[in-house]
This record gives structure tokens, C-alpha cells and sequence, in this order.
């Protein structure tokens, strides 16, 4: 069974740019979700999507959104780049069935902003 | 409020000793799970154990073992005879029992260096 996969795994932008974080949840999930982990920091909630809806988001400012499509893939974009958006970006996924099982996570996106 | 705390920011250890790791946490739950992850430099999370609430039970699973305390709100991680693979930073993380669409509140996490 593949696990949650991310891409890209490197990414590099400039102060004002754009970025764009995807993510395929493990086959059968149905809710991604996406955690920053600043240098130095922990790992601090962003979003939760769930049947394709925003479900919860983390303490983030709007610039920080994202979707999830019918497949369950999802997307995490980043509008405006400002430096302390450095961080590695990780995605987890999980299923309503299996509620009580620890979330999958993918092996992130690092993201540079330079 | 839900909250986890590791007090150790880094570790390090000569390989083959034995080293713990601490994990406090705060939560109004009655039931809740408690999970270690693992992250080792490539960046990604290694799912360790999950405990629940209502099983005080401690576990090993090969070198390592989980003593979880109740009475003390603590979730503390062992690592018996450190390998250098072991060099990682180590997340202690809390979510309510049915953590479907919860998210999970991770420690600050605690660096490990094991030297040879």
C-alpha cells in the first residue's frame, strides 16, 4: 500500500511569490491534513480537509489556504510569500473508518523562500 | 486547553547508553491517545506508538519502552543501548480518543544525538 505521498520535495521561491504544496492521502483516506514545521519550532497545525470541505484550520492567516478534489488529493497554496513561510511542510491523512488510527504522514515539502 | 511539553530541547549520548526522553502534557479529556513520532533528518514523521488513555500498561518494543503515567500526565520514552541511528528529533503528540478531523497537538520536540 503506497503511503501518503508529497511533492515537490524542494522548493524554492522569493518574498511575494506564490506557492503551491500537494499531497495524495494512502488510497481509501478521505482526510489530508497539513502541519508547518518552522526551523526551530514544532509542528503547528494548518488545515483540514475532509470530502473535499475545509474542515478546521490552525492559527494561519488567510494567505494559507489550500483545496481538497474528488480523488482526495490536496493542495496547500501559499500566497505571498514572506521569509518566516521557510519551513518544512507536512501532510498527513487518515479515514473516518479507522478513526483511531494514528495519521499517515508524507515526508513533507521543504520549502525555501529566499 | 490541550497542551504537550518537552522540556529537553536536545540530548546527546554515547552510543550504547540509555537515555529518556519526557513528555508532560494537559488536556480536559477523559480519554485521549498519546503517540511518539520519530524524525530523523530527512525530515519526514515515523509513527512510534500510540497509548490510550485508559491503558496504563507500559510497552516495550525492542530497545525501546514507553512508561506512561496517569497520575503524573506523563508519557516518557526510553531508548535502551542508543545506536547512532537513532540520532533524531523526537515528537511526543496528544489527539482525543476519536481524533477523526482533530488535530493532533505535537510537542516542541526533543532533539537526540547519538555520538559513537
Amino acid at each position: 500500500e503506497a503511503g501518503v505521498t508529497q511533492s515537490p520535495t524542494h522548493l524554492i521561491k522569493t518574498r511575494g511569490q506564490q506557492a503551491t504544496l500537494r499531497c495524495s492521502p494512502i488510497s481509501g483516506h478521505t482526510s489530508v491534513y497539513w502541519y508547518q514545521q518552522a526551523l526551530g519550532l514544532g509542528l503547528q497545525f494548518l488545515l483540514w480537509y475532509d470530502e473535499g470541505e475545509e474542515r478546521n484550520r490552525g492559527n494561519f492567516p488567510p494567505r494559507f489556504s489550500g483545496r481538497q478534489f474528488p480523488n482526495y488529493s490536496s493542495e496547500l497554496n501559499v500566497n505571498a510569500l514572506e521569509l518566516e513561510d521557510s519551513a518544512l511542510y507536512l501532510c498527513a491523512s487518515s479515514s473516518r473508518e479507522n478513526s483511531n488510527q494514528p495519521q499517515h504522514f508524507g515526508d513533507g515539502t521543504r520549502l525555501s523562500i529566499l | 486547553a490541550q497542551k504537550v511539553t518537552q522540556a529537553q530541547t536536545e540530548i546527546s549520548v554515547v552510543e550504547k547508553e540509555d537515555v529518556t526522553l519526557d513528555c508532560v502534557y494537559e488536556t480536559r479529556d477523559t480519554t485521549y491517545y498519546l503517540f511518539w513520532y520519530k524524525q530523523p533528518p530527512s525530515g519526514e514523521l515515523v509513527f512510534l506508538i500510540r497509548r490510550n488513555s485508559f491503558d496504563e500498561q507500559n510497552e516495550i518494543s525492542g530497545r525501546y519502552s514507553w512508561n506512561f503515567q496517569k497520575s503524573t500526565s506523563s508519557f516518557n520514552f526510553t531508548i535502551t543501548a542508543s545506536q547512532v541511528v537513532d540520532s533524531a528529533v523526537y515528537f511526543c503528540a496528544l489527539s482525543p480518543f476519536d481524533n477523526y478531523g482533530q488535530n493532533f497537538v505535537f510537542g516542541p520536540g526533543t532533539r537526540l544525538s547519538v555520538l559513537p
